[in-house]
């Protein structure tokens, strides 16, 4: 069990570039979670898949967003033409099914658009 | 949907002292979880606490719960150096508040 793992680590990107991260959830991990944290908050839920079926959405994911888990095993979170304001770390997290009330999380993605 | 609120929102200790953090919540819920994340890392998973539970430990965490208050509440004791970082209680539906900074002097 090799734990959440996600990539890149760091993107720095240009306002109206695109980006997309990946997430590899823990093995047989039905439940993939996302979520932004920007400094001195807690994580806002953005969005959670159980397979590949995506279960709830948050206000916060506007029409730029996108995340997607095709075969319910990693998932892929895009930010379409990206804004400053769009500068955090996003979190994924995982949770088994015997145990969905617990996450295990990745060690995020910092983004930084300049 | 709720959130977990936690309270202080910074708090500084010397290194063996015990640390408490509270937790306040909204609605029912039927558990409640507590995570510690370091600077820049993920979040961990701490503990868990049910709501048929008063009281749960782990090492040298202590957590308690009282649903008539929506209160929960995190002791660790004997702190460590690596105990600074923030913590965070997360009702069930998983949104989190601003957590508490701890910052643990040696």
């Amino acid at each position: 069990d090799t734990g959440v793992s996600q990539n890149p680590r760091h993107k720095i990107t240009k306002r109206g570039q695109n980006v997309t991260f990946r997430c590899d959830p823990i093995s047989e991990h039905n439940r993939l979670y996302w979520y932004r944290q920007t400094l001195g908050q807690g994580p806002e839920f953005l969005t959670y898949f159980q397979n590949e079926a995506q279960l709830e959405k948050s206000r916060l994911l506007s029409d730029r967003f996108s995340a997607e888990r095709p075969k319910g095993s990693f998932s892929t979170l895009e930010i379409q033409r990206t804004e400053q304001g769009d500068s955090a770390m996003y979190l994924c997290a995982s949770s088994p099914l015997r145990d969905r009330e617990t996450q295990y999380f990745g060690p995020g993605t910092r983004l930084l658009v300049l | 949907s709720q959130q977990g609120e936690e309270d202080p929102q910074a708090l500084s200790i010397q290194e063996g002292e015990n640390a408490t953090m509270n937790c306040s919540y909204k609605t029912s819920i039927n558990n409640l979880q507590w995570y510690r994340q370091n600077s820049g890392r993920g979040l961990v998973h701490l503990i868990l606490i049910r709501s048929n539970e008063r009281e749960k430990h782990s090492g040298r965490l202590r957590v308690t719960l009282d649903t008539s208050k929506k209160s929960s509440s995190l002791l660790i004791t004997a702190s460590r150096a690596a105990d600074t970082a923030s913590y965070f209680c997360a009702p069930p539906d998983m949104r989190f508040g601003a957590g508490t900074r701890l910052t643990v002097k040696p």
